[in-house]
């Protein structure tokens, strides 16, 4: 079975902290993506990668970074958080674009004092 | 711009009933389409993904169809049971550049 791990299920952080969000998938999958998700709002696409080294934004980007130095890693950073980025964050991969299945891992649930 | 729209937003049967849910899109030409199933607090899990060439997909008690010229799709379950109960989304790309999810319908099975 695919799996895809984010290693914080629950973080409470502060205003202004920097804020790391861990994502590990264990299937071999070129392309990870992180989304967040809001009553109303939907699931919303912030950053993928498609490969090693490689980003590209997603809907709303402003105010995070990733980063992806391993092939089954991938990162979502905060560099200064706000109330305003307190949501469900998700992340997810697959093989193949946006064609292919895609296997999301369970949330972590950030909430900025 | 692809748009996605699942009525009704919440569905309340009693356990034993087959149902259908449904998801519509604006633009047909489309990869794929994906249906998920979310519980409280968790993240998504696929439950099936159908092909554009495809008509059906089955996965035990689910039945997922797709109509690409009338831009729809069903996700339909047999026999609810209270474990059934979820909020399930469809998704669809847009064109090659990334997926765009429908609001979802929250399932309610009463025992």
């Amino acid at each position: 079975d695919v799996k895809v791990t984010q290693s914080s299920r629950y973080l409470v952080k502060r205003t202004g902290e920097k804020v790391f969000l861990e994502c590990v998938q264990d299937m071999d999958h070129e392309n990870m993506f992180w989304y967040r998700q809001d009553p109303g709002l939907g699931l919303r696409l912030i950053y993928f990668s498609y490969d090693v080294k490689m980003k590209e934004k997603g809907d709303i980007p402003e105010g995070y970074s990733v980063s992806r130095e391993k092939k089954e890693r991938f990162s979502l950073i905060l560099e200064s958080a706000s109330t305003n980025q307190t949501s469900m964050y998700l992340c997810a991969s697959n093989w193949a674009g946006w064609t292919g299945e895609l296997f999301f891992g369970e949330g972590s649930r950030l909430t900025v004092l | 711009k692809q748009e996605v729209t699942q009525i009704p937003a919440a569905l309340s049967v009693p356990e034993g009933e087959n149902l259908v849910l449904n998801c519509s899109f604006t633009d047909s030409a489309i990869y794929n389409l994906q249906w998920f199933r979310q519980d409280p607090g968790k993240g998504l899990t696929s439950l099936l993904l159908i092909q554009s060439s495809q008509r059906e997909q089955t996965s035990g008690r689910l039945n997922a169809s797709l109509d690409k010229s009338s831009g729809r799709s069903t996700l339909y379950i047999a026999a609810s049971q209270p474990g059934d109960s979820a909020t399930y989304l469809c998704a669809v790309p847009q064109g090659a550049q990334k997926l765009v999810f429908g609001q979802g319908t929250r399932l309610t099975i009463n025992p």
